[in-house]
């Protein structure tokens, strides 16, 4: 059972670009949350999907930033018209549906990707 | 004052010491995590709890629900176990649906 993956590992881009940043979650989990780690900082919750909802976007910064979670293939995470302050290693952790009744179930991360805008 | 604070901040310690890392939290919490992270590296999950304790090889986590108050436990610390260790909850009864973390323990095992 492969784990959660995220690809690219490593991403450059230039000022003004878009990035694209893709995490697959382990199978069976339909849960998707997205983290950022700000280079000395600590960790942040960034937003919580579901396939084809967004269930949380508190975290999620208010311009250029958007997620999805299509009914196939990965969460995306993207960024438009990225600036230096986006450079930080973004991960992506995975948990299962909840069959009924239990509030949480543990969460399994990514090897993150780490974005350098130049 | 963040919602879950890590002590130490920087640990150094002989090769084969016991470690202690803590946590306490202020919010009312689901589960509990604890994680390691090397450094440049991905992020491991070393436990979840909600209660009491749990073991897995020479780690060892408790919980005190009451005191708001976790513990990671090392025994025989070798330098492998060099990392970042970050403790995690999540919150219960509403509130962001992710994990808040603290700032982690960095640890360094010298041989």
């Amino acid at each position: 059972n492969a784990g959660v993956m995220q690809n690219p590992r490593h991403l450059v881009r230039r000022r003004g670009q878009e990035a694209r940043l893709r995490c697959s979650p382990m199978k069976g989990h339909s849960h998707v949350y997205w983290y950022r780690q700000l280079p000395e900082e600590g960790l942040k919750f960034m937003v919580y999907l579901q396939k084809e909802n967004i269930i949380d976007e508190s975290g999620m910064p208010k311009e250029r930033f958007s997620a999805e979670f299509p009914k196939e293939g990965p969460s995306i995470l993207r960024i438009q018209q990225v600036v230096r302050g986006d450079s930080a290693a973004y991960f992506c952790a995975s948990s299962p549906t909840s069959p009924g009744g239990t509030t949480y179930y543990e969460q399994y991360f990514g090897p993150g990707t780490r974005l350098t805008v130049t | 004052k963040n919602e879950v604070e890590q002590s130490p901040q920087n640990l150094t310690a002989q090769e084969g010491e016991f470690i202690t890392i803590n946590c306490s939290y202020s919010v009312g919490i689901s589960a509990l995590h604890w994680l390691q992270q090397h450094p440049g590296g991905g992020i491991v999950s070393l436990f979840m709890l909600s209660s009491g304790k749990k073991k897995h090889g020479r780690l060892i986590a408790t919980i005190n629900i009451q005191e708001k108050h976790s513990s990671l436990h090392i025994t025989a610390s070798h330098p492998r176990d060099s990392a970042v260790y970050i403790c995690a909850v999540y919150h219960s009864g509403g509130g962001a649906d992710g994990l808040t973390f603290g700032k982690g323990t960095h640890l360094i095992i010298q041989p």
